[in-house]
C-alpha cells in the first residue's frame, strides 16, 4: 500500500527556514511513473500548490514562492522535502505532500494527511 | 496567478443532486482539459475523485460526476449522502508546468 506522511516542526520563527519531510512507502520516489509535490492550506483558505520535483531531481515551483522554495529528493531514505525560506506569518498553513502521475497529466492522486505549521514568534 | 473561484458553501439535502461550479481563465480551465477535483474530509488525506475533467479513478463513486464548458468546470453530485459532507476543491494546470487551486466548497447535506 503505497503511503506519504509528511513531517516537521510544527512552529517555526519568522524569517527562519521552513523544513518538511514527506515519507514515501510503498512506491520508490525514483519510479519514472510519478512526481512529488508539495501543496499548502493556509488556515480558512484555499489550497496553493507549491512545487514539485521528479526522479531526475527536475523541480518546478509555484511562481509566487519560486524565489524561496527548495525541493530535493533523498532517494537513499525513499522521501522528499521542502524548504521554504524567510517565513513571515502569511506562511502558516497546512502542508499536504502528494504525487502525479508523470505524462503532463497534473492531477494528484494521493496525499499525505497533512502537517500543520505555525509562523510565530 | 489567481485561485479558481468556488462557491463558498452548497448544501442539500439527502437523494437530491449539488452542482460546484469553479470558475478560471482562459489560461487555465480554458485551454487546458486538466480538471481534477479533490474530497477533504477532516482527519483524512484529501481524496481525488475527478480528473481529467470528467474521469472517475477506480472506486470513486459514479455519483460524482463532472463537465467543463468554457472557462467553467462544474462538479455533480448525485444521491447526495451525509458521507458526501466535506469540503470540495477544483484544481486546473495552467501553463508552464504550474497549476492552480480554488478555494474551496463546503458541501452540506441538511
Amino acid at each position: 500500500q503505497v503511503q506519504l506522511q509528511e513531517s516537521g516542526p510544527g512552529l517555526v520563527k519568522p524569517s527562519e527556514t521552513l523544513s518538511l519531510t514527506c515519507n514515501v512507502s510503498g512506491v520508490s520516489v525514483t519510479n519514472d511513473t510519478y512526481y512529488w509535490s508539495w501543496i499548502r492550506q493556509p488556515p480558512g483558505r484555499g489550497l496553493e500548490w507549491i512545487g514539485y520535483i521528479y526522479y531526475t531531481e527536475t523541480t518546478g515551483s509555484n511562481p509566487s514562492l519560486k524565489s524561496r522554495v527548495t525541493i530535493s529528493l533523498d532517494t537513499s531514505k525513499n522521501h522528499f522535502s521542502l524548504k521554504l525560506t524567510s517565513v513571515t506569518a502569511a506562511d502558516t498553513a497546512v502542508y499536504y505532500c502528494a504525487r502525479f502521475p508523470a505524462g503532463s497529466r497534473w492531477f494528484f492522486d494521493l496525499w499525505g494527511r497533512g502537517t500543520s505549521v505555525t509562523v510565530s514568534s | 496567478q489567481s485561485a479558481l473561484t468556488q462557491p463558498a458553501s452548497v448544501s442539500g439535502s439527502p437523494g437530491q443532486s449539488i452542482t460546484i461550479s469553479c470558475t478560471g481563465t482562459s489560461g487555465d480551465i480554458g485551454t487546458f482539459k486538466l480538471v481534477s477535483w479533490y474530497q477533504f474530509h477532516p482527519g483524512a488525506g484529501p481524496k481525488l475523485i475527478i480528473y481529467e475533467v470528467n474521469k472517475r479513478p477506480s472506486g470513486v463513486s459514479d455519483r460524482f460526476s463532472a463537465s467543463k464548458s468554457g472557462n467553467t468546470a462544474s462538479l455533480t453530485i448525485s444521491g447526495l449522502q451525509a458521507e458526501d459532507e466535506a469540503d470540495y476543491f477544483c484544481c486546473s494546470y495552467a501553463g508552464f508546468a504550474t497549476v492552480i487551486f480554488g478555494g474551496g466548497t463546503k458541501v452540506t447535506v441538511l
